[in-house]
């Protein structure tokens, strides 16, 4: 069973420029969430999508936003890109939403730097 | 102040010895509480989770949770070289969103 996808691993981006970023989740999962991890915050929550709407969002500047496709798919963007963007970006599905079993399943994430 | 807090580390234990990781949080509506292991330039693997207060036991790892005193321990016995890794304690009160603390470097040593 394949695991949680994410294209592209690695990216080089300059400030201003905007990103998208691509999350196939696990098959059979539809709840589809975002993180962002620094060295110095950690992981925080981006959002977290289901059957194609966006129902929870962290406290992150509108410059970043999302989407779910019908197969569950999802994309993320973040426009304007500053030098604080440069992160990791992962991406986890669940089956379902809430955390009932506990079972979030993360992605090897994409590898945004800034310059 | 962030809302799960960890000590980041690193913390050194020999080989075969009991790890112990401490989390501690600040809201007391947190629901779910987690343990991740990440290894380095890898993604968070589940460990455990636990929802109840008292200990939860699954092969070498125990989670401890502790909602009145506010909070959540691992314990790894038997500790191995390949445990060595970053520990992330997670919890949400949402069920849908993860607070994630900054993690606990482990390293074991043979």
């Amino acid at each position: 069973k394949a695991g949680v996808t994410q294209t592209p691993r690695y990216l080089i981006k300059t400030r201003g420029q905007q990103v998208t970023l691509s999350c196939s989740p696990i098959s059979g999962h539809r709840s589809v969430s975002w993180y962002q991890q620094t060295p110095g915050q950690g992981l925080q929550f981006l959002f977290e999508y289901f059957s194609e709407t966006q129902r929870n969002k962290g406290n992150f500047p509108g410059r970043f936003s999302g989407r779910q496709f019908s197969n569950s798919r999802s994309e993320m963007n973040v426009s304007t890109l500053e030098l604080g963007d440069s992160a990791l970006y992962l991406c986890a599905s669940s089956l379902s939403r809430g955390f009932s079993t506990g079972e979030l399943f993360f992605g090897e994430g994409s590898r945004l730097t800034v310059l | 102040q962030k809302e799960v807090e960890q000590n980041s580390g690193p913390l050194s234990v020999p080989e075969g010895a009991i790890a112990s990781l401490n989390c501690t949080y600040s809201d007391r509506g947190s629901q779910s509480f987690f343990w991740y292991r990440q290894y380095s330039g890898k993604s968070p693997e589940l460990i455990m989770f636990i929802y109840s207060n008292g200990d939860k036991e699954d092969g070498r790892f125990t989670a401890q949770l502790n909602k009145a005193s506010q909070y959540v321990s691992l314990l790894i016995r038997d500790s191995q070289p390949s445990d060595s890794a970053t520990y992330l304690c997670a919890l949400s009160n949402s069920g849908y969103a993860l607070n994630f603390g900054k993690g606990t470097s482990l390293l074991v040593t043979p």
